[in-house]
């Protein structure tokens, strides 16, 4: 059972900006990192964005997270269609003895 | 190249055991934790548990928790998730994912390419 909640579905046009929302509480994005990982169809999760707001190298600057008290977004601008994917939040919970949770995930599908 | 290689799908029956494998190489092995996550068909992640292979502390998620067993051999730099008995609903997609403190925060900076398992009579 998440414990951050996600909408289960975003879409957009070509080069439009979408984002994506993720509620959680005081003992996890309230007051941990929170991180971003997206799921191509068929394949391994892979780590997008990481302390709230930072790219990995190699991940394009049209990918950005944000953080705010309990919730957190991710907004992906300029929508390609390799973008359709999975996302999901995640984030370390300190009242669960520091274990991992992960959002419900978010399908973001290119129209 | 810094890689978590996976052992292969897996078909079990219900009350069978198992134990999958994730090896790492590329890195200094003991230097960071490794997660395993699991994915039901159709379904988001789950973080089940991480262990240390420095020292092979284990935490669990409160789901898994008495469920599965993370086990390390660092002497061959693999880690294990295993099964003393399998239910059908432990049919998913079995991922391994390194914890990289240094430089992501402890973020799963490195996947394997997931263990398929399947239990059915």
């Amino acid at each position: 059972q998440s414990v951050l909640t996600q909408p289960p579905s975003a879409s957009g046009t070509p080069g439009q900006r979408v984002t994506v929302s993720c509620s959680g509480s005081s003992s996890n994005i309230g007051s941990n990192y929170v991180y971003w990982y997206q799921q191509l169809p068929g394949t391994a999760p892979k780590l997008l964005i990481y302390g709230d707001s930072q790219r990995p190298s190699g991940v394009p600057d049209r990918f950005s997270g944000s953080k705010s008290g309990t919730s957190a977004s991710l907004a992906i601008s300029g929508l390609r269609s390799e973008d359709e994917a999975d996302y999901y939040c995640a984030a370390w919970d300190d009242s669960l003895s520091g274990h991992y949770v992960f959002g419900t995930g978010t399908k973001v599908t290119v129209l | 190249e810094v890689q978590l290689v996976q052992s292969g799908a897996e078909v079990k029956k219900p009350g069978e055991s198992l134990r999958i494998s994730c090896k790492g190489s590329g890195y200094t092995f003991t230097t960071y934790w490794i997660s395993w996550v699991r994915q039901m068909p159709g379904k988001g992640l789950e973080w089940m548990g991480r262990i240390d292979p420095s020292d092979s502390y284990t935490s669990y998620s409160p789901s898994f928790q008495g469920h599965v067993t993370i086990s390390v051999d660092k002497s061959i730099s693999t880690v294990y998730l295993q099964w003393s008995s399998l239910k059908a609903s432990d049919t998913a997609v079995y991922y391994c994912a390194r914890i990289e403190w240094l430089t992501y925060f402890y973020g799963m900076d490195v996947w394997g390419q997931g263990t398929t398992v399947t239990v059915s009579s």
